[in-house]
């Protein structure tokens, strides 16, 4: 079974444009989650979908958003990028919403803000 | 939400135990203690979680003090493939959501 896939791996952006990243789940996983990874902050959590609607939502302003197909994948999107959006986002899937003992992560996605 | 503190590093001797201790004073009746790993380059990965009671599993054991306010994870006989950073998460409920709040959790290194 393949794992969770992110696209894309490296992506680089300058202040002001937004960007989109995806996920494609486990095959069978239904919920979608998007964590934030910076050095300073560790890791943080973006928002979990599930059925296509938004389940939870961390403490991120407006800039950044999401949605989920019916299909189960997921894109995040983050407009008007900041020098402090640099970061590794990382997805992840399991079965059902807030299994997080069958959370599986994504290589995730490395961006850089210029 | 509940807190998490845990000492930013700890070495181990390959073979032998290694033991990541987590505080979590503030944490609520109601709430899980989740442990991931994130091994260099990777996403994290799931290892164990609890309530009250002790727990253990193919990779690790879990203890949980009886006031709750700390916990353990045991890694009986460390590699170096278990050199990773270690989370401690306390799954948090506020308003009917739910989510993980990560600590910064502790590098350990498994020395040879």
């Amino acid at each position: 079974k393949a794992g969770v896939t992110q696209t894309p791996r490296y992506l680089i952006k300058t202040r002001g444009q937004q960007v989109t990243l995806s996920c494609s789940p486990i095959s069978g996983h239904r919920s979608v989650s998007w964590y934030q990874q910076t050095p300073g902050q560790g890791l943080q959590f973006l928002f979990e979908y599930f059925s296509e609607t938004q389940r939870n939502k961390g403490n991120f302003p407006g800039r950044f958003s999401g949605r989920q197909f019916s299909n189960s994948r997921s894109e995040m999107n983050v407009s008007t990028l900041e020098l402090g959006d640099s970061a590794l986002y990382l997805c992840a899937s399991s079965p059902v919403a807030g299994s997080y003992n069958e959370q599986f992560f994504g290589p995730g996605t490395r961006l850089t803000v210029l | 939400d509940a807190k998490t503190t845990q000492p930013p590093s700890m070495d181990c001797a390959e073979g032998r135990a290694a033991n990541l201790p987590c505080n979590h004073s503030t944490i609520s009746g109601n709430e899980y203690v989740y442990w991931y790993r994130q091994i260099h380059s990777q996403g994290p990965q799931y290892i164990i979680h609890g309530l009250k009671n002790n727990e253990t599993n193919e990779m690790a054991s879990l203890i949980i003090t009886e006031d709750r306010k700390s916990s353990t994870l045991i890694l009986p006989h460390a590699t170096l493939r278990d050199t990773a950073v270690y989370y401690c998460i306390v799954r948090s409920s506020q308003g009917g959501s739910e989510k993980l709040v990560f600590g910064k959790g502790t590098k350990l290194t498994v020395n040879p």
